[in-house]
């Protein structure tokens, strides 16, 4: 089916707002992962879910970024108050379970600018 | 701790040059390994993987080895086309259905 996909593309906003950014998985992949790019650097990860649940959240970098899977398809990622330094792209993954497990598929990204 | 390093760019090769863009890792267990291939204005995409020592991956003319004793898995493209500028990303996972964890990426530049 479909790959990865993100929404909005773009997202500009001003500080302090609330924003949340939205995944959509690869049909069947019960995996979902968050990462963020900054500028000129590698994806970093931020959140892992398996099915609805948060298997491993130690990449958010604070409380002011939550993330959701309520159904194990579609993921939100909520941001809070943001600053500044939030501005990057985020980018949403998945993967099969089983067969080739460890590899991921990417979304095309959402580019967050707080002014 | 989990990491990979490769070499910094940019790297600005003519076309039809070879190409090798060096990655190491260190990793507590034995991890898959890959390339990951962002052209401008597009998405990560998979270029290629190995998941055990001695493993060659290849894709599009590109390839990687896996080497544990030297915890290497350097990218290498015999004769480079204007088409493959864009940035690669070394990553490496530890098992299934847990995080990528990438290097910086390296910026390929192919002029005509």
């Amino acid at each position: 089916g479909a790959g990865v996909s993100q929404t909005p593309s773009n997202k500009v906003t001003e500080k302090g707002k609330y924003v949340e950014l939205r995944c959509d998985p690869i049909s069947g992949h019960t995996a979902l992962y968050w990462y963020r790019q900054s500028l000129g650097q590698g994806p970093e990860f931020l959140i892992y879910f398996q099915g609805t649940g948060a298997a491993d959240d130690s990449g958010l970098p604070n409380d002011r970024f939550f993330a959701v899977r309520p159904e194990g398809s579609v993921s939100t990622l909520k941001i809070q108050r943001t600053e500044r330094g939030d501005s990057a792209v985020y980018l949403c993954a998945s993967s099969p379970t089983r067969r080739e497990a460890d590899t991921q598929y990417f979304g095309p990204g959402t580019r967050l600018t707080v002014l | 701790g989990n990491s990979v390093t490769q070499m910094e760019g940019p790297v600005t090769l003519s076309e039809e040059a070879f190409l090798t863009i060096n990655c190491t890792y260190t990793a507590t267990g034995y991890p898959s390994l890959f390339w990951y291939v962002q052209y401008p204005g597009e998405g990560l995409q998979l270029l290629l993987k190995a998941t055990k020592a001695d493993d060659k991956g290849s894709n599009k003319g590109f390839e990687a080895t896996y080497r544990k004793e030297t915890t290497s898995f350097h990218l290498e493209k015999g004769s480079v086309q204007v088409s493959d500028s864009a940035v690669y990303f070394c990553a490496l996972v530890l098992s299934g259905n847990t995080p990528l964890v990438f290097g910086k990426g390296t910026r390929l530049s192919v002029i005509a």
